[in-house]
């Protein structure tokens, strides 16, 4: 079956810091991946999304690249800021046929900035 | 455009009472799903849709019950709730339900709690 492994939080960062949240996943077939956050007593949100080997995914200074030779999708961004602060995860979503449109979801990283 | 509304944003239950919590889109999207949200866990598929009148389930349907009579709407029963239902409960939608490149659209959550 499917699996997303992502690191454990909470992480604590300085304003500015570079960002790196690892992803690794496992999938029987071609899947995209995604990650998305969850600000405090908030619903989801995408963040980024790739669809196929080598994409690079981005948005709001996070990017990420699908990885398929290392079954890998971690998150980065070069300088953070307080507003960063919520829960990231990472997620895959692998059609399959009478299955729809499934996500898989890592257990999430809570990131916390600080001034 | 509302996108993915839930109701309620909170509920406390005792033990064995049932309720229904409310999901509606008016976005035409064809997937709909429910998670619940878990601290360490993740989000856990309980149930989806691939379209009105289809229904199946996820990884962890039981004590769930779920109907799919219009586009729009997806209301997730609790027959006899448990404690062990306490949780943050989501739903979801995306556009097609036969492409996994597909970001899933979610409400804020409904916060429920078993005494």
């Amino acid at each position: 079956g499917n699996s997303v492994t992502q690191m454990e939080g909470p992480v604590t960062l300085s304003e500015e810091a570079f960002l790196t949240i690892n992803c690794t996943y496992t999938a029987t077939g071609y899947p995209s991946l995604f990650w998305y956050v969850q600000y405090p007593g908030e619903g989801l949100q995408l963040l980024l999304k790739a669809t196929k080997a080598d994409d690079k995914g981005s948005n709001k200074g996070f990017e990420a690249t699908y990885r398929k030779e290392t079954t890998s999708f971690h998150l980065e961004k070069g300088s953070v800021q307080v507003s960063d602060s919520a829960v990231y995860f990472c997620a895959l979503s692998d059609y399959s046929r009478g299955g729809g449109n499934k996500l898989t979801f890592g257990t999430g990283t809570q990131l916390k900035v600080e001034l | 455009n509302a996108g993915v509304t839930q109701t309620p944003k909170f509920q406390v239950l005792k033990t064995g009472q049932s309720m229904t919590l409310q999901c509606a889109q008016d976005m035409n999207h064809e997937y709909m799903s429910w998670y619940r949200q878990d601290p360490g866990m993740g989000l856990r598929l309980i149930h989806y849709s691939v379209g009105a009148g289809i229904t199946d389930q996820g990884e962890v349907p039981n004590g769930y019950n779920v109907s799919r009579s219009t586009t729009e709407d997806f209301p997730l029963r609790l027959l006899s709730a448990a404690p062990s239902q306490t949780s943050v409960y989501f739903c979801a939608s995306s556009y097609s339900s036969y492409s996994s490149n597909q970001p899933q659209h979610f409400g804020d959550g409904t916060r429920l709690s078993i005494l």
